[in-house]
């Protein structure tokens, strides 16, 4: 079992682009949940996918949105990209159904917008 | 004031001591959640607790509901043990609710 994995690693931006993020889920996860953390600050919350539908959302402007596919893989997309938007950007994933089920986190991808 | 608060935010102990990191947490829960994350970003659950206390190697987690305060105790700290400890909170057990964070504890462990 592969755990949850994320690409690419690294990525470099300007302002104004757009960047996808890619997710995978651990074997036997259905739902994907999305994480900002900016560096020396926890996680914050972007937003959560099960049967390829955005279920819940934090406090993130429309430029963030998502996908999710039916092998539940996600994608994380963010356009207009502002300097504020360098962070680390992590992946979780979790069975909706499990009580007790803790998240499992991917490596993360780091974005840096110059 | 954020909703989960951790304290303190850098703790360094040279190896063999007993630590202890603190979370208070001002909103209503059904479960808390401790993490830890290493240098390059990869986060790893340690526990997720409702109630009382549970154990894990060195690592031991408790929970006051009433006092809406949490603490994570490593007994015997080792330098591998250096990282930053997580507090996050979630609104049920079930896998799929959001998880919020607390800022983290630096933890570094001198040999």
């Amino acid at each position: 079992d592969a755990g949850v994995t994320q690409s690419p690693t690294h990525l470099i931006k300007t302002r104004g682009q757009q960047v996808t993020l890619r997710c995978s889920p651990k074997s036997g996860h259905d739902t994907v949940s999305w994480y900002q953390q900016a560096l020396g600050q926890g996680p914050q919350f972007i937003f959560q996918y099960y049967e390829e539908e955005e279920r819940q959302r934090g406090n993130f402007p429309d430029r963030f949105s998502g996908h999710q596919f039916p092998n539940y893989s996600s994608e994380l997309n963010v356009n207009a990209l502002l300097l504020g938007d360098s962070a680390l950007y992590l992946c979780a994933s979790s069975s909706r159904w499990i009580a007790g089920n803790t998240q499992y986190f991917g490596p993360g991808t780091r974005l840096t917008v110059l | 004031k954020n909703e989960v608060e951790q304290s303190p935010q850098n703790l360094t102990a040279q190896e063999g001591e007993f630590i202890t990191i603190n979370c208070s947490y001002s909103v209503g829960i059904s479960a808390l959640h401790w993490l830890q994350q290493h240098p390059g970003g990869g986060i790893v659950s340690l526990f997720m607790l409702s109630s009382g206390k549970k154990k894990h190697g060195r690592l031991i987690a408790t929970i006051n509901i009433q006092e809406k305060h949490s603490s994570l105790h490593i007994t015997a700290s080792h330098p591998r043990d250096s990282a930053v400890y997580i507090c996050a909170v979630s609104g049920s057990n079930f896998g799929n609710e959001k998880l919020t964070f607390g800022t983290g504890t630096r933890l570094t462990i001198i040999p």
